[in-house]
């Protein structure tokens, strides 16, 4: 089992949609969480971090479930410029000495 | 302008020839680490660094080296590149300190390539 899963995708909505997808990650002492996007061939940027409350951030909303082991991400009212891979991101904690694992990401496509 | 960089960008190269893929960051951030990504298997860690002098092995280890002499490099060294290497590499920082240092600046990529 990998230690930290997303589901592939892609994911195909029109715009304007409501879009969920949820992480599972198996380390239950991991600490911290992220949402990192990445466009076609291009570098990870931090879309937001995931903290324990849930936090919004515009149309963005990130929730974390402690006890399921795993965050989502929704996205609503999505534009044509959401289309990108979101990457879960978990670290085993606070320190950038902590262990990183990405998720292979999963892609989203907006349609007109 | 707050960056990474990375050089080469694009790199096709013969098995065994030794190359060096440059990373430089002038965030003046004392962490700093080499990914691959790879279809299917997401951004893997090759090797990290905490401050000068200091590095660790990541996940994939096997067949590269890296250095960090100075705060702001960390290259990543193939001594005898090999086709299971033919990847896109990722080099980024960060820095210590408060929750926000976890956020990574990554550089745009090298897309390596091993005949």
């Amino acid at each position: 089992r990998k230690e930290v899963e997303q589901d592939p995708g892609p994911f195909n909505v029109p715009e304007g949609a409501t879009v969920a997808f949820n992480c599972t990650y198996s380390n239950s002492a991991s600490q911290s969480f992220f949402w990192y996007r990445q466009d076609c061939r291009k570098e990870p940027k931090l879309l937001m971090s995931v903290y324990s409350s849930g936090n919004e951030d515009g149309r963005f909303t990130a929730q974390l479930n402690r006890a399921s082991q795993y965050i989502s991400l929704l996205i609503r009212d999505s534009k044509l410029s959401d289309s990108a891979t979101y990457l879960c991101v978990v670290r085993g904690g606070y320190s950038s000495a902590s262990k990183i694992i990405f998720g292979s990401g999963t892609r989203l496509s907006i349609r007109p | 302008e707050a960056q990474v960089t990375q050089n080469p960008r694009y790199l096709i190269t013969v098995t065994g020839k030794k190359l060096t893929v440059t990373c430089s960051q002038n965030m003046n951030h004392e962490y700093m680490s080499w990914y691959r990504q790879d279809p299917g298997l997401g951004l893997r860690q090759i090797y990290y660094s905490m401050n000068v002098e200091v590095t660790d092995k990541g996940d994939v280890p096997e067949g590269y080296k890296v250095s960090r002499k100075e705060k702001r490099n960390f290259p990543l060294i193939l001594e005898s590149p090999s086709p299971n290497q033919t990847s896109l590499y990722f080099c980024a920082s960060s820095a210590p300190g408060t929750r926000t240092y976890n956020e990574q600046f990554f550089g745009p990529g090298t897309r390596l390539t091993v005949l």
